[in-house]
């Protein structure tokens, strides 16, 4: 099973900042099927990012994700004060998948 | 647009069965893989199972292999989860998600909470 293991923790920024949130895996990603989510307090999660750098749809620009193999990153330009929740990296391999442990993402 | 409606949650003792029931809506259901996801009280997020489109496959996370099992009834657009054996570490809120691009999940139900407790 890859693990998937997000850094940091927390990260305490202010809006208009910018942010930048690691995932890495245990071993390589397989087609780089890694996600990015973000979810707010009391609600599902919603897609960010597919494939390590696809905006989902309706997700704006200043939302982006970078990476392979082993060592992704979630980029979010310009912070916004909807942005401050909880991220979680997840990826696809042999018809299993798997959740990294998230970033509380926090206003400073 | 789009939309998953979970149902079936509650409180139950250990040992008990319960059966989670999805509503989809908005797109076409029987093209679409469909997972359930859930979400220990204050924990992160843990996949639980998928089934294909056609309810011909399905898998499981090793933590529920044989005591859950995932299906679907693409006539009434429903997805289910039967949780047998249920145990307290079971407690959580589960979600419905349909499968997305590069094996991402692109739309979630507002998740039902399952309290295992005697």
């Amino acid at each position: 099973e890859v693990v998937l293991t997000q850094s940091p923790g927390t990260l305490s920024l202010s809006p208009g900042e910018r942010a930048t949130l690691s995932c890495r895996a245990s071993q390589s990603v397989s087609g780089n099927y890694l996600a990015w989510y973000r979810q707010k307090p009391g609600q599902a999660p919603r897609l960010l990012i597919h494939r390590a750098s696809n905006r989902a749809t309706g997700i704006p620009d200043r939302f982006s994700g970078s990476g392979s193999g082993t060592d992704f990153t979630l980029t979010i330009s310009r912070l916004e004060p909807e942005d401050f929740a909880v991220y979680y990296c997840q990826q696809y391999g042999t018809s299993s998948y798997t959740f990294g442990q998230g970033t509380k993402l926090e206003i400073k | 647009q789009v939309q998953l409606v979970e149902s079936g949650g509650g409180v139950v003792q250990p040992g008990t069965s319960l059966r989670l029931s999805c509503a989809a809506s908005g797109f076409t259901f029987s093209i679409y893989d469909m997972h359930w996801v859930r979400q220990a009280p204050g924990k992160g997020l843990e996949w639980m199972a998928v089934i294909s489109y056609d309810g011909r496959n399905e898998f499981y996370t090793d933590s529920v292999q044989g005591r859950f099992t995932i299906s679907r009834d693409n006539s009434k657009n429903t997805l289910y989860l039967q949780m047998n054996s249920l145990r307290a570490e079971d407690t959580a809120v589960y979600y419905c998600a349909r499968d997305g691009s590069g094996w991402s999940h692109d739309y979630w139900g507002q998740g039902a909470l399952v309290t295992v407790s005697s």
